[in-house]
């Protein structure tokens, strides 16, 4: 069964360094979103993915985030100068319409010290 | 608002008997309610999904049901079992967007 991926599955980074989250999402899939998840809190959107351009995106995604699909499988997320409160679990999903049932990667726990 | 609200937060059940998480949402015209289950360390894996055409839908041990109406739906869970024992989280689609909006969640504790 196809499954969206996530690499890597743990960063520690510097507060102050940039980091690149990477996903591929299933291949189908048209839809793509990012989403996080402090420890023990709920899962919380980011931002959201179609026809090449962002959809929607939370007021966490400020302007130290940016996301892109560089090629057709590949879905990114950037953090341009990370700071402490930017530590949290870090899910990518697709969806294959809208409206349709998401599915989440395995995520990549964000450590930043 | 913007806002799913998910009760209760903790949940222990015997062994073999049911458990039963509700959430309730802001948007009447939401139209897709998934429940996703979450193992410690591990991805939201959807368990169970109903669309507001209908008011049930049942997957073996685990059934949701809908009150648009009320604006609230439920998960249930028979007969539990210690593999049970994880989070799980409402979701819905609120005021046209595709994204979802998490409930806060409820740690379900199945007891030997």
């Amino acid at each position: 069964e196809p499954e969206v991926t996530q690499t890597p599955s743990h960063q520690v980074t510097q507060m102050g360094q940039e980091v690149i989250l990477r996903c591929v999402p299933i291949s189908n899939h048209l839809y793509f979103y990012w989403y996080r998840q402090i420890l023990g809190q709920k899962v919380e959107f980011l931002v959201s993915f179609y026809n090449n351009e962002i959809s929607e995106k939370s007021e966490i995604f400020d302007d130290q985030f940016s996301v892109e699909r560089p090629d057709g499988s590949n879905f990114t997320l950037k953090i341009r100068s990370t700071k402490l409160e930017d530590s949290a679990m870090y899910f990518c999903a697709s969806q294959f319409t809208d409206y349709a049932e998401q599915y989440f990667g395995p995520g990549t726990r964000l450590t930043v010290t | 608002g913007e806002n799913v609200e998910q009760h209760p937060s903790t949940l222990s059940v015997q062994e073999g008997d049911s458990a039963v998480i509700k959430c309730t949402y802001s948007d009447s015209a939401s139209n897709y309610f998934p429940w996703y289950k979450q193992e410690l360390g591990k991805r939201p894996q959807l368990i169970i999904d109903i669309r507001s055409n209908v008011g049930e839908k049942k997957d073996q041990r685990i059934a949701v049901t809908l009150n648009k109406t009320a604006k609230h739906f439920s998960l249930h869970i028979t007969e539990t079992q210690p593999e049970d024992s994880a989070v799980y989280f409402c979701a819905a689609p609120l005021f046209g967007n595709e994204k979802l909006t998490f409930g806060t969640g409820t740690r379900l504790t199945i007891i030997p």
